[in-house]
């Protein structure tokens, strides 16, 4: 499984954009991006997946450029609430794959967000 | 979304003795979960693969031994830390889904 490098902490202000950039140099090529958010003392939750280019939801976007070496997280008018850490992980989410549901987490980029 | 839960949500319980945590999947089946230990301002750590109907598979330093994974049914897996030791007090999670995973909120578990 692909190895990710994050920021290990950020500090952000309420409404402001927030961006976390991720680096994965190894990934594979049936490998997605997926992002996890966790608060303390609760399991990580789900916040977005990608391959390649941009995906936005609800809740965020994320980006990937072509050669998809990195990916970046982008969270709009951050609050209070989104003070949490922060998971990037790359692996392969195709059914039947070997990894398929396996997870390896990296350190993870601790976002504080300020009044 | 989907929901898994577990239970207990903490427990405490004193040194060798053996304790059992569950995780199962409310609204959908499961044929694999997942379970990860968390210590304090750590990351997740995979532990093992809980297999519905087969033995699961565990990660390269989990002892199959002390960390019990039984996956009985679609909806339902169970660790049972054997034997616990101070050291075996952290947080456990499971998960379970496919491309997007599914986490339960997590069992804390002290060891006196």
């Amino acid at each position: 499984l692909a190895k990710t490098t994050q920021p290990i902490s950020m500090d952000s202000y309420e409404g402001q954009e927030v961006n976390i950039t991720c680096s994965h140099n190894n990934i594979a090529t049936n490998d997605y991006i997926t992002w996890y958010q966790q608060f303390p003392s609760q399991g990580p939750r789900f916040i977005i997946q990608g391959y390649k280019t941009k995906v936005t939801n609800e809740v965020a976007s994320l980006f990937i450029p072509a050669d998809r070496k990195s990916s970046t997280l982008s969270l709009p008018r951050v609050s209070l609430s989104d003070t949490a850490v922060y998971y990037c992980l790359v692996g392969d989410v195709e059914a039947g794959g070997t990894s398929y549901g396996k997870l390896t987490f990296g350190q993870g980029t601790i976002l504080t967000v300020h009044p | 979304g989907a929901v898994v839960s577990q239970h207990p949500s903490r427990v405490i319980c004193k040194s060798g003795t053996s304790v059992k945590i569950e995780c199962r999947s409310l609204d959908f089946q499961a044929t694999t979960m997942f379970w990860y230990r968390q210590f304090p301002k750590k990351s997740l750590m995979l532990m093992a693969t809980s297999n519905e109907g087969s033995k699961a598979t565990y990660e390269q330093g989990v002892e199959k031994d002390k960390f019990l994974i039984n996956h009985a049914s679609l909806t339902l897996s169970t660790l049972t830390v054997t034997s616990a030791h101070p050291e075996d007090s952290s947080f456990y999670i499971c998960s379970a889904g496919g491309g997007e995973q599914y986490f339960g909120p997590g069992t804390r578990l002290t060891v006196t």
